[in-house]
């Protein structure tokens, strides 16, 4: 099966510029996460979708970022304006399982650098 | 939230069996143990989970400590793609779904 599908790749932006990734999960995945990796750190979960509704938004500083899972398949997560502190990888994962019972997809992600 | 205690690295030298340990001293009955790795450059990767006996697949072992505060996870003959951090995670549910929270794992690294 295709894996978990993420770009852009690589993105450089200067701060307080806005940017955007884009997400396609395993077909037939209800379960959609963004997490969100530090150098040197591991990843921290920023938004939880079950089908195309939030189930978990706890940490995601909602001042900046924002996610939408329209139709429940492909998801975007957004941030805007961009701050140093925001320079990561930005994961996505996708499961079959209500909350990742038999594990998670991750995507290879995209690392986010501003300047 | 449970907490997870991982050593920051270990080395193993290739084709010699490694046994990467996690304290889970906090974690509740119902929180199985997921353990998942990153290779350099990528995202996490599913390895093994378990909740009470010992699991075997083809990646990996999982041996869990009887009163279940500990786990061990096994690479019987580690090569050098086995080289990446190693995460010990409980798969807890909390408000109504199920979560993880990853630490900083331990770093593997393989020697030739």
């Amino acid at each position: 099966e295709a894996g978990v599908a993420q770009s852009p790749r690589y993105k450089i932006i200067e701060k307080r510029q806005s940017v955007a990734f884009w997400c396609n999960p395993i077909s037939g995945h209800a379960t959609l996460y963004w997490y969100q990796q530090i150098l040197g750190q591991g990843p921290k979960l920023l938004i939880q979708f079950q089908n195309n509704g939030v189930v978990d938004d706890s940490q995601l500083p909602k001042d900046r970022f924002s996610a939408e899972r329209l139709k429940g398949v492909d998801s975007t997560l957004k941030i805007q304006p961009a701050k140093l502190e925001d320079s990561a990888v930005y994961l996505c994962a996708s499961s079959f399982a209500p909350g990742g019972y038999y594990g998670y997809t991750f995507g290879s992600g995209t690392r986010l650098t501003v300047v | 939230d449970a907490k997870t205690t991982q050593p920051n690295s270990m080395e193993s030298n290739e084709e010699e069996p490694v046994h990467l340990p996690c304290n889970h001293s906090t974690i509740s009955g119902t929180d199985y143990i997921h353990w998942y790795r990153q290779l350099p450059s990528q995202g996490p990767e599913y390895v093994i989970h378990g909740l009470t006996s010992n699991v075997n697949n083809r990646m990996a072992s999982l041996a869990i400590a009887e009163d279940r505060k500990s786990s061990t996870l096994i690479l019987h003959r580690a090569t050098l793609r086995d080289a990446a951090v190693y995460y010990c995670i409980p798969h807890y549910y909390t408000s109504g779904t199920y979560k993880y929270i990853f630490g900083t794992g331990t770093r593997l690294k393989v020697l030739a």
